[in-house]
């Protein structure tokens, strides 16, 4: 198995501003990926996030909006950008190892955007 | 297209009941995987299991069982002598093999009652 972390694991933000979302395995993974949870609904995929590519979008979503790197195999990050009340949701990173048999989940980090 | 359809909304049950979470899926992909999840009201994914299109053996854990049918599509969770501790919102998800994204039903929110 693998642990995953996230940080923040929450934070309040002002409109307009922008954060940045950390997500660390604590083994090295073949794919990750972030969801976002909004209040009372389901998971969504943002987008799938691999090593030594850019990261790919979900319809609805959009690089200027969730800039993401994965500068290793351990590593990922996400930044909400431009924030609005809209975006206060729950943001998860998960992660795949290729040949494993599920698929891993941070705690999620609570956003809530004023 | 994958889609995930959890029709059951919320359910409520009385402790020792037994209860059956529905999941229907759709996919195009003849390798795909099924997962059941569990999300406790403190917000963290906890996986319950994963299930490839190739293994329609139903499988038993404790309490928990699950009935795969491929002929209907169907991914079904039961619970065998609810307890209070099971209450929770309780998601399908499937992946399909070629990008490992995953997708996520809407869940079924599951209160047991003392």
């Amino acid at each position: 198995s693998a642990v995953i972390s996230q940080k923040p694991s929450r934070d309040i933000c002002q409109r307009g501003t922008s954060l940045t979302i950390q997500c660390q395995v604590d083994s090295q993974v073949t794919m990750m990926f972030w969801y976002r949870q909004q209040p009372g609904q389901s998971l969504t995929l943002i987008a799938t996030a691999n090593q030594g590519s850019e990261a790919t979008y979900e319809s609805g979503f959009v690089i200027d909006k969730f800039p993401i790197s994965r500068p290793n195999l351990t590593f990922s990050t996400l930044t909400v950008s431009n924030m609005s009340p809209e975006d206060s949701s729950i943001y998860l990173c998960s992660a795949w190892r290729l040949g494993g048999n599920e698929q891993f989940f941070g705690p999620g980090t609570r956003l809530t955007v004023l | 297209a994958q889609k995930v359809t959890q029709a059951q909304t919320e359910i409520s049950v009385v402790e020792k009941e037994d209860v059956t979470l529905d999941c229907v899926y759709e996919t195009r992909d003849t390798t795909y995987y099924l997962f059941w999840y569990k999300q406790p009201p403190s917000g963290e994914l906890v996986f319950l299991i994963r299930r490839n299109s190739f293994d329609e053996q139903n499988e038993i854990s404790g309490r928990y069982s699950w009935n795969f049918q491929k002929s209907t599509s169907s991914f079904n969770f039961t619970i065998t002598a609810s307890q209070v501790v099971d209450s929770a919102v309780y998601f399908c998800a499937l992946s399909e093999a070629k990008d490992n994204d995953m997708r996520f039903g809407a869940g079924t929110r599951l209160t047991v009652k003392p």
